[in-house]
């Protein structure tokens, strides 16, 4: 399967832990967003990296979120200090570059942050 | 900014209903649109796209229609089927540049038989 994964499917903390989630892209896809989603909601931006360079941050990721895409493959994203508001699906997706906008973002399953 | 509005579900419908699900944009400039949908245990993927006025993107039977004017995009189907049971969400991203999409809220669309 050539899609994107993400690890872990699910994590359980408790408030105050720190916790890590990867994401592994479609191997040519130089474009890698993170998009958080609670219920009953659509998907929210939170950063987007061109190869290793993290072009955009949104207003959500807070002081205590951290992404990286080292040498421009996989990509991490960290939560230290959990609250129980970071509880959500964190979602990870890439795309080819470009310079006309084809939209496609082609989305990993997800990993689900339980924060108790 | 940009924001997408969308009807709130959920949408039950009979298999071989008609389904529209309704969804206005605001945004600067010239945007494309999409709808992208997310079946059960599955994640999110592009349904259809249309990236200028009066483009019809369609897939899968589905379609929805740029309008300008109106700043809408419905999605039609003139016939569903159990399996297109789903949450749909409208999107819009700019045309040029990365693709930073704004997705509506979703709407969860149960066909039963």
């Amino acid at each position: 399967d050539t899609g994107v994964s993400q690890d872990p499917r699910h994590k359980i903390t408790k408030r105050g832990q720190n916790v890590t989630f990867r994401c592994d892209p479609i191997s040519e896809h130089n474009r890698l967003y993170w998009y958080r989603q609670t219920l009953g909601q659509g998907p929210e931006f939170l950063t987007y990296f061109q190869n290793e360079a993290q072009l955009e941050k949104s207003r959500l990721l807070s002081d205590r979120f951290s992404a990286e895409r080292p040498k421009g493959s996989f990509s991490t994203l960290e939560i230290q200090r959990t609250e129980q508001g970071d509880s959500a699906m964190y979602l990870c997706a890439s795309s080819s570059g470009g310079t006309v906008n084809t939209g496609e973002l082609f989305f990993g399953e997800g990993s689900r942050l339980t924060v108790l | 900014g940009n924001s997408v509005t969308q009807m709130e579900g959920p949408v039950t419908l009979s298999e071989e209903a008609f389904l529209t699900i309704n969804c206005t944009y605001t945004a600067t400039g010239y945007p494309s649109l999409f709808w992208y949908v997310q079946y059960p245990g599955e994640g999110l993927q592009l349904l259809l796209k249309a990236t200028k006025a009066d483009d019809k993107g369609s897939n899968k039977g589905f379609e929805a229609t740029y309008r300008k004017e109106t700043t809408s995009f419905h999605l039609e189907k003139g016939s569903v089927q159990v399996s297109d049971s789903a949450v749909y969400f409208c999107a819009l991203s700019k045309r040029q540049g990365y693709q930073k999409v704004t997705f509506g809220i979703g709407t969860k669309l149960q066909v039963i038989p």
